[in-house]
Formats: structure tokens, C-alpha cells, sequence
């Protein structure tokens, strides 16, 4: 079945050790998306990338980054985890093409803890 | 920027019971997703619905694009229906945020 994958699920930092979460798809979308959430919120989108274009949300911290080296894998890098960083990380594909429906489709997540 | 939100913000159930939520956006839309967020945390997609009715088992929704809402109606719930449902909206083509609303915690008990 096509779908979504993140890897870990589950990962413990340090505080201040770098730290990567991966997302892959066997979907063939063309845009990519990391999400945090925290404990009784909506999903807050961080970034995504359209095909091999970087789009950064304006409230994102520097902290944050993404790479995505190919379609079918997306990354993402926290320089240096706080405390404030422990949360669910959720990838999501979708495609955006003429008569396309936009839909997204959500991995099963990476829940991250800082200690 | 749009406003999405969800009613009732919490509800109880009891196994078997019938129950309807509700979700109000502030603006015209052209998607409009429907999701389960499962006590695990797993977001799971259950509709794509920018207009009209669907039916997936014992679950449905409804959307009613120029009243701006849409309902999830969940019949005969199991305790394996609890957790959060979110519904989310974009506006406009090409690339558009998702704009999540407020979600709905359900616990259904045995």
C-alpha cells in the first residue's frame, strides 16, 4: 500500500544535541510537510517543501531545518533541542497538480523527548 | 486569516451511542479534510469533503459549503473511536496552508 513512513517513532535527545527525524513516501506527491504538535493543539506546520522548493513558515525557528534529497525522503534537523522542542513531529504529503485534490496524508508520527 | 472551529470541544459516550460534530469555517474553502488522531497519535485521514456527503462505514460526513459547515456523524461508536478529531481547511489553489481547527476529544467508554 502506498503511505507514508517516519522513523523513529519514538526518539529521546539531550538537551542541546542535534537531533534528526525522517519522513519517506511511496505516494510519488510532490510536496512535503513537517508539522509539530504539542499536547492538546492543532498541528502547526513548520515548513514544506514544493518538488525542491523550501518554504519556510515565518514563526519557525531558526532552530529547525529541512532537507529534502530526493521525491520520495524529507528530514528534519534540530540544531540544538530545548525543552520547548519535546512534541509529536508529523510529516504529510500531498500533490498539488491541475485537478488534484490537495488531500494530505499524514505519517504516523515521531514523538520526540528532550531531556 | 480563515477561522475554523469545531463543536462540542469535548464529549462523552457510552458504546453504541450516535453522535454529531460539527465544524464552522469563517470563509469559502476548496478542501476540506476530515481526521482521527488516534490515543497514539497517529492523524488519520477519514474524508476529503469540500462539498456534499460521504459514507465510510459507520461514519459520514456532510458538507455544506455555501452555509460554511460540515458535520462527521459517527453511529454505533466503539471505544476505539475515542481520541481527537480535527477538521482542516484550505483556501484557494495552488499551494495553500491547512488550516486545522479547534478538534473535538471523544472518549467512548464500554
Amino acid at each position: 500500500d502506498a503511505m507514508v513512513i517516519q522513523n523513529p517513532r519514538y526518539q529521546v535527545t539531550q538537551f542541546g544535541k542535534p537531533v534528526t527525524l525522517s519522513c519517506s513516501q511511496t505516494l510519488n506527491h510532490n510536496v512535503m510537510y513537517w508539522y509539530q504538535q504539542k499536547s492538546s493543539q492543532a498541528p502547526k506546520l513548520l515548513f514544506h517543501y514544493y518538488d525542491k522548493d523550501f518554504n519556510n513558515e515565518a514563526d519557525t525557528p531558526d532552530n529547525f531545518q529541512s532537507r529534502r534529497p530526493n521525491t520520495s525522503f524529507c528530514f528534519l534537523d534540530i540544531r540544538s533541542p530545548g525543552l520547548g522542542d519535546a512534541a509529536m513531529y508529523l510529516c504529510a504529503t500531498s500533490r498539488i497538480a491541475p485537478g488534484s485534490s490537495y488531500e494530505q496524508y499524514f505519517g504516523p508520527g515521531t514523538r520526540l523527548t528532550v531531556t | 486569516g480563515i477561522q475554523v472551529e469545531q463543536s462540542p470541544p469535548d464529549l462523552i459516550l457510552q458504546e453504541g451511542a450516535n453522535s454529531t460534530l460539527r465544524c464552522n469555517f469563517s470563509d469559502s474553502v476548496n478542501n476540506l479534510q476530515w481526521f482521527h488522531q488516534n490515543p497514539w497519535g497517529q492523524l488519520i485521514n477519514l474524508f476529503y469533503i469540500p462539498s456534499g456527503t460521504k459514507q465510510n462505514g459507520r461514519l459520514s460526513a456532510t458538507t455544506v459549503a455555501t452555509e460554511r459547515y460540515s458535520l462527521l456523524y459517527i453511529s454505533s461508536s466503539q471505544t476505539t473511536d475515542s481520541g481527537v478529531y480535527f477538521c482542516a481547511v484550505v483556501r484557494g489553489t495552488g499551494f495553500q496552508k491547512l488550516v486545522f481547527g479547534t478538534g473535538t476529544r471523544l472518549l467512548v467508554s464500554p
